[in-house]
C-alpha cells in the first residue's frame, strides 16, 4: 500500500462546477496535510494546509480532513479553466522527531473545460 | 523576497558521468529539501538539510548525495549517472522544514 494515494485522473469538470479531489494516507500518526498545485512545466506551489479534523476554507478552496478515516480532500468551487493542473496531496509526519518527513501522492490531473 | 533559485535549469549528460546541481533557498529559510520528479514515480524525496546537517534521507542509492553550506545554499551530486536518473530535480526551502515547502523551478536532467 502506498503511503499517500490519490486517484490519478484525469478528472474533468465543466467550468463553474465543483471539483472534488481525494487523498488517503496509511500512517495514522500523520499530523498535517498539504495540497500543492502544479501547472504543466512548472514546479509545485502550496495552496492549502490543514491540521485539524473538519473543513478549512480559503476563497474557492476548501480542504477537508477526517483522521479517523485517514482521508483528506480538496474542493474547488466555481472551477475555472485556470484551475487545470495537477494537484498533489502531501502528508507530514514528525515521527517523534523535531523535523519529520513530507510524503507526496502521485497527483490528480484536473481539467476544467469551458 | 526572492524565491528559490536553481542552477542550471537544463542539463544533458551521458551515462557514467557525474553532475552537481545547485539551489539557493529563500532568504531566512534554513531547511532545504531535494526531490526527484518523474512521470512514473511522481515526486520522491531525496534528502533534507537543516543548518548544514542532513536530517532526513529518502530511499535513493548512495550515488545521490548532497550538502548544505553555512549560507543555507545547497548542492546535490549524482555520480555514475544512469539512464533512469533522467528527471526533474526540485529543490524546496522552508523556514523549519515542517511540511510547508517553497519550490524552485527545477533542473531538468537528461541522461543519454
Amino acid at each position: 500500500q502506498k503511503e499517500v494515494e490519490q486517484n490519478s485522473g484525469p478528472l474533468s469538470v465543466p467550468e463553474g462546477a465543483i471539483a472534488s479531489l481525494n487523498c488517503t494516507y496509511s500512517d495514522r500518526g500523520s499530523q498535517s496535510f498539504f495540497w500543492y498545485r502544479q501547472y504543466s512545466g512548472k514546479s509545485p506551489e502550496l495552496i492549502m494546509f490543514i491540521y485539524s479534523n473538519g473543513d478549512k476554507e480559503d476563497g474557492r478552496f476548501t480542504a477537508q480532513l477526517n483522521k479517523a478515516s485517514q482521508y483528506v480532500s480538496l474542493l474547488i468551487r466555481d472551477s475555472q479553466p485556470s484551475d487545470s493542473a495537477t494537484y498533489l496531496c502531501a502528508v507530514f509526519n514528525a515521527g517523534g522527531t523535531s523535523y519529520g518527513k513530507l510524503t507526496f501522492g502521485q497527483g490528480t490531473i484536473l481539467t476544467v473545460h469551458p | 523576497k526572492a524565491g528559490v533559485t536553481q542552477t542550471p535549469r537544463y542539463l544533458i549528460k551521458t551515462r557514467g558521468q557525474q553532475v552537481t546541481l545547485s539551489c539557493s533557498p529563500i532568504s531566512g529559510h534554513r531547511s532545504v529539501s531535494w526531490y526527484q520528479q518523474t512521470p512514473g514515480q511522481g515526486l520522491q524525496f531525496l534528502f533534507e538539510y537543516f543548518s548544514e546537517t542532513q536530517r532526513n534521507k529518502g530511499n535513493f542509492p548512495g550515488r545521490f548525495s548532497g550538502r548544505q553550506f553555512s549560507n543555507s545554499r545547497s548542492e546535490m551530486n549524482v555520480s555514475t549517472l544512469e539512464l533512469g536518473d533522467s528527471a526533474l530535480y526540485l529543490c524546496a526551502s522552508s523556514p523549519r522544514g515542517l511540511g510547508e515547502q517553497f519550490f524552485g523551478p527545477g533542473t531538468r536532467l537528461t541522461v543519454l
